[in-house]
């Protein structure tokens, strides 16, 4: 099966520091990926659509300095969270869209971002 | 717009109890429906899914059924264990498109 990885599934830092978070598709090649933020207890928000090779689609009130997104090959996107403060901290998933396999979405394993 | 609307939990049953989650949608088209799990502490797991009218998706004793007359795609087990504890997310997409998420529910099953 198509399986979408995280790194690093769980991360605590100061606040002020950049965080890096990396999706990565493992069997297949992602011509988009997508990155959602989820706070306790709620649903996934989306953030981003990022396409490979090109710029990172913002949903409204997600903003684009904060959060970076790059989706530099078929198989990787990272998000960086710059400047993190603690309202960032947050469970960050992100899901990926196999090309010819129907379209179909393969959601990563998350990556828990904590800020002190 | 498009939205998904889940009955709100947590849901808490016995261990062989009977599940039901209702969802429903609202929607301009025809959307492929899903149901997603989230153990704790993970990133969601598709549990299934149906792509048009009269479809039933069924995984691991779950099942749910496409009906487009009720705009609904209720997820039902007959007999829930334990190690179904967790949040369940109802979902619809368009072919193209991003996913639309329910809000979850959080299905607590004592032992």
């Amino acid at each position: 099966g198509a399986v979408v990885s995280q790194h690093p599934s769980w991360v605590i830092c100061k606040s002020g520091t950049s965080v890096k978070i990396e999706c990565r598709s493992l069997d297949f090649q992602a011509t988009t990926m997508f990155w959602y933020r989820q706070f306790p207890k709620q649903s996934l928000m989306l953030m981003a659509t990022s396409n490979e090779g090109s710029k990172a689609t913002y949903e409204q009130g997600v903003e684009k300095d904060k959060f970076l997104i790059n989706h530099a090959s078929l198989t990787l996107s990272t998000l960086t969270v710059t400047s993190a403060h603690p309202e960032d901290s947050s469970f960050y998933i992100c899901s990926a869209r196999a090309s010819g396999r129907n379209n179909e979405q393969f959601f990563g394993p998350g990556t828990r971002l904590t800020v002190l | 717009g498009d939205s998904v609307t889940q009955m709100e939990g947590p849901v808490t049953l016995s261990e062989e109890a009977f599940l039901t989650i209702n969802c429903t949608y609202t929607a301009t088209g025809y959307p492929s429906l899903f149901w997603y799990v989230q153990y704790p502490g993970e990133g969601l797991q598709l549990l299934l899914k149906a792509t048009k009218a009269d479809d039933k998706g069924s995984n691991k004793g779950f099942e749910a059924t496409y009906r487009k007359e009720t705009t609904s795609f209720h997820l039902e087990k007959g007999s829930v264990q334990v190690s179904d504890s967790a949040v369940y997310f109802c979902a619809l997409l368009y072919y193209g498109q991003n996913f639309v998420f329910g809000p979850g529910t959080r299905l607590s099953v004592l032992p």
